[in-house]
């Protein structure tokens, strides 16, 4: 059973980077051709797709967040990240990490059927 | 704003069928993407109900069913029950945006 589980710090300062990680288990992202993908919901707002990012590297960004987005994936520790640079009060959400429902389909293609439990972060001083 | 608009809220009493509308333009629903459904509770990840346009991911009761036409899609939930009461989320790709989109979401209330 495929499990994604986020990692960051729940505070964040405005003006610094928000770094998340995100450690999937029960499948290989090297051994897959999954898209990897981050959501956020900000406090009483909906869903927003942040970017999605291959096994092999290759990125999706979401051109709101202009070039303040970085995704990378780390197949070694089958982990995959998220860096937001120049954060303000607004990037203040709930940052999700997951999985498009098939493998090698972008995520707005086939829907997202694996999340993690979502992790809160904070951009306060 | 989100491109895909959703009333914010629809009610049903239980056992009724109730449907959310996921209304958008020719630059996604209406250039042919598909869309995507999800069920989430306060302080739960999003669950996937049903994707592209036609397919519903194991575990999710024959209740739930979705539908496609023109420019707009909408989630059908019959039989409705109180565990069904949550916040619905549409899915698409906007052409002109590039981007993955969500429309605003809808509260269920069971009557």
């Amino acid at each position: 059973q495929v499990q994604l589980q986020e990692s960051g710090p729940g505070r964040v300062k405005p003006s610094e980077p928000l770094s998340l990680t995100c450690t999937v288990s029960g499948v290989s992202i090297r051994g897959t051709t999954y898209y990897w993908v981050w959501i956020r919901q900000p406090p009483g707002k909906g869903l927003e797709w942040i970017g999605s990012i291959y096994h092999s590297g290759s990125t999706f960004y979401n051109p709101s967040f202009k070039s303040r987005v970085t995704m990378s994936v780390d197949s070694s520790k089958n982990q995959f990240s998220l860096t937001l640079t120049s954060v303000t009060a607004a990037d203040t959400a709930v940052y999700y990490c997951a999985r498009p429902s098939e493998e090698t389909f972008l995520e707005w293609s086939v829907g997202l059927d694996v999340w993690g439990q979502g992790t809160t972060v904070t951009v306060s001083s | 704003q989100s491109v895909l608009t959703q009333p914010p809220s629809v009610s049903g009493a239980p056992g009724q069928r109730v449907t959310i509308s996921c209304t958008g333009t020719s630059s996604n629903i209406g250039a042919g993407y598909g869309v995507h459904w999800y069920q989430k509770f306060p302080g739960k990840a999003p669950r996937l109900l049903f994707y592209e346009n036609n397919s519903r991911p194991s575990g999710v009761p024959d209740r739930f069913s979705g539908s496609k036409s023109g420019t707009s899609a909408s989630l059908a939930i019959t039989g409705l029950q109180a565990e069904d009461e949550a916040d619905y989320y549409c899915h698409s790709y906007d052409t002109s945006l590039s981007a993955s989109v969500f429309g605003g979401g809808t509260r269920l209330t069971v009557l």
